[in-house]
């Protein structure tokens, strides 16, 4: 069974860095690209960017090239989102997800990661 | 980038009623290589991860319930639920990931009239 399993909710203040993690499993995991996907609170679906495990190659979104880094170890199966300095606008619900298929539609989905920024 | 809209924002439907949302992208999402849109929908209910529900416009995911389908080409796309049960109460999203950066239309809910 593909799973995707992210790191648990966090609480920040602005200025401080995060690292959230996703743990693939049941599934050869440098085979498919992971995105990102951020949801506000009470907002819509924003894709951020993705990354290929077996090169880490990166594709980011413009709106959030620059504030956020994703990397991949493909080691320990696992792909993270990084932010070096946070703002309280990063506070947000953050998915990873994948596609299993060649369709390339976004098919399993991580629980999602809580990210709280506040002073 | 590709800018998807989504229409309406809100749709109130009855038990048992039809309900459609149309999705349209910018540019087109048709990969006329091999003639297959790139236009997902997912449905995302209260607390959960979203859900795929239709990929390449018109492909229901497996164990998607068959009153789900999806419809359109190019630019211009349709999800319809046959009869909606009191189960299918969300957020609806469509998606292009034809060229990136990927998006999402920015969502139509679903509630019982």
């Amino acid at each position: 069974e593909v799973q995707l399993v992210q790191s648990g909710a966090e609480m920040k203040k602005p200025g401080e860095s995060l690292t959230i993690s996703c743990k693939g499993s049941g599934y050869t995991f440098t085979t498919y690209w992971i995105s990102w996907v951020r949801q506000m609170p009470g907002k819509g679906l924003e894709w951020m960017g993705k990354i290929d495990p077996r090169e880490s190659y990166t594709n980011y979104s413009p709106s959030f090239q620059g504030h956020v880094t994703i990397t991949a170890d493909k080691s320990i199966r696992t792909a993270h989102l990084q932010w070096s300095s946070l703002k309280a606008s990063d506070t947000a619900m953050y998915y990873c997800a994948t596609s299993y298929s060649d369709h390339g539609a976004l098919e399993y989905w991580g629980q999602g990661t809580l990210v709280s920024v506040s002073s | 980038d590709i800018e998807m809209i989504q229409s309406p924002d809100s749709l109130p439907v009855s038990l048992g009623e039809r309900a459609t949302i149309n999705c349209k992208s910018s540019q087109t999402v048709l990969n006329s290589s091999n003639n297959k849109n790139y236009l997902g929908w997912y449905q995302q209910k209260p607390g959960q991860p979203p859900k795929l529900l239709i990929y390449w416009a018109s492909i229901r995911e497996s164990g998607v319930p068959d009153r789900f389908s999806g419809s359109g080409s190019g630019t211009d796309f349709t999800l319809t639920i046959s009869s909606l049960q009191a189960e299918d109460v969300a957020v609806y999203y469509c998606e292009q990931y034809y060229s990136p950066p990927w998006t999402f239309g920015q969502g139509t809910k679903v509630e019982i009239k």
